[in-house]
């Protein structure tokens, strides 16, 4: 597709399950972040990839959470042992900032998120 | 970290009337973005600013890079429903720190009453 695409749209599970999410980015873009909304707030930074590899992993809650990349392309944000707290939205959003001769702009294509909840 | 500070927290308006809004920090940022996120949606850009005084309009849109490079502001006028969401001011440092660089505030929303 032309954007940034997550799945499942919506989550529900009971707490203490483990819980995969899922990001395919746009083609050819090179960064991926993953952020975290909660009911009427503001956009928390969890985890950033320049290709696959995360420099800065500062984000994440707790060792409960964790984000791979692959093939520089599609990504999976996994929590484990989910807790109500858990929670939110999650979104992902894409750029090109790294690419030869594409500077760092801010523009980030953000997809539609994916519900959490856990019950 | 570096923060930004973002007000109003929320509007209520009527229709019809020129909105405005801001971001500030202690922080110096080489680029001031504004992101709207309509409801179940993710955000998406709306302006980008790039030089400290840089006055930019999209529609009736207008947002200004402020010249200290420590804050922005955002003008909506003559608001119609579609204006109705979240929007967050963001600030981008060349110097790194967050994700990339990359500081958003907490989001103003706003609220259309008809």
């Amino acid at each position: 597709g032309a954007g940034v695409s997550q799945s499942p749209s919506n989550k529900v599970t009971e707490k203490g399950k483990d819980v995969e999410l899922r990001c395919d980015p746009i083609s050819g873009h090179t960064a991926l972040y993953w952020y975290r909304q909660s009911l009427g707030q503001g956009l928390e930074f969890l985890i950033y990839f320049q290709g696959n590899s995360a420099p800065d992993k500062s984000g994440l809650p707790s060792d409960r959470f964790s984000a791979e990349r692959t093939g520089g392309s599609v990504s999976t944000l996994t929590i484990q042992r989910t807790q109500q707290e858990d929670s939110a939205v999650y979104l992902c959003a894409s750029s090109l900032v790294g690419l030869a001769g594409y500077a760092n702009t801010g523009e980030l294509f953000f997809g539609e998120g994916s519900r959490l909840t856990v019950l | 970290g570096q923060q930004l500070n973002q007000s109003p927290q929320s509007m209520f308006i009527q229709e019809g009337e020129d909105v405005s809004m801001n971001c500030t920090s202690s922080s110096i940022f080489n680029t001031w973005l504004w992101y709207k996120q309509d409801p179940g949606e993710g955000p998406v850009l709306l302006i980008a600013l790039y030089k400290a005084g840089e006055l930019t309009s999209n529609g009736r849109l207008t947002a200004q890079f402020g010249i200290t490079r420590k804050d922005s502001f955002l003008n909506i006028s003559a608001s119609i429903p579609s204006d109705v969401g979240i929007y967050f001011c963001a600030g981008l440092s060349y110097s790194g720190g967050g994700a990339d660089g990359l500081t958003f505030g907490k989001g103003t929303h706003l609220i259309i009453q008809p």
